[in-house]
């Protein structure tokens, strides 16, 4: 089983409609991460949250939110979403008392916006 | 603000050639340096990283990349190609003051042929 688990792995929805992408990590750390992978644009943090009860905007995190629920669980909702939303979505977990930050990356959920 | 710039979209080299996939990056204070690689339909797996010392770095599937302080530089290096490390390659880097964010390129595609 993947220690960093993303579902749904691909949704198609259309304009307006709340969308909830959800992961859940076994690795126990303590940090999640949501990213956004664009072609020719690499990856762009949304959000990310040092602790249950520590969540932090990234540099692109208009027209997202999310939802820390247990230390293993972080949700990004799309509130009403945008065809300019249609991209591939990375959650990601690293450990704080590591020395690196080292990143260990879900298999991405795949949203199209029509 | 920390960035990387991976000048190349696509790299393509012959099976059993040596390949090389180019990163510079800028950090105030000393970088920890991080290559990425994504296979299609895969999130990100950790290749490997340069925290300090030996300015050659080796990683995993036969991988190394070379710190170069005074050209900003951190390349992508193996000596002999497979058909099978075609995939999305990026390089990253954190400050390592502060939030261990992680600052990505915007991605290689490195093209293997038989």
């Amino acid at each position: 089983d993947a220690d960093v688990t993303q579902t749904p792995r691909n949704r198609i929805t259309k304009t307006g409609k709340r969308i909830m992408l959800e992961c859940s990590q076994t690795k126990g750390h303590d940090r999640m991460y949501w990213y956004r992978q664009d072609p020719g644009l690499g990856l762009r943090l949304i959000y990310y949250s040092f602790d249950v009860k520590d969540i932090n905007k990234g540099e692109i995190s208009d027209g997202y939110s999310v939802s820390r629920q247990a230390q293993a669980k972080f949700s990004l909702s799309l509130e009403s979403a945008i065809p300019n939303q249609t991209a591939l979505y990375f959650c990601a977990t690293s450990f704080s008392g590591g020395t690196t930050g080292e990143l260990f990356f879900g298999e991405g959920s795949r949203l199209t916006v029509l | 603000a920390q960035s990387v710039a991976q000048p190349e979209d696509q790299v393509n080299v012959a099976e059993g050639n040596p390949l090389t996939v180019k990163c510079t990056y800028s950090v105030s204070g000393n970088p920890y340096l991080f290559w990425y690689v994504q296979y299609p339909n895969r999130g990100l797996q950790f290749l490997l990283k340069y925290i300090t010392g030996d300015n050659l770095v080796k990683g995993s599937y036969g991988f190394e990349a070379e710190f170069n302080k005074s050209q900003t530089s951190f390349h992508l290096k193996k000596p002999s190609a497979l058909v099978s490390d075609s995939a999305l390659y990026f390089c990253a880097v954190r400050d390592f003051k502060g939030f261990q964010k992680l600052v990505f390129g915007t991605g290689t595609r490195l093209l293997v042929s038989p």
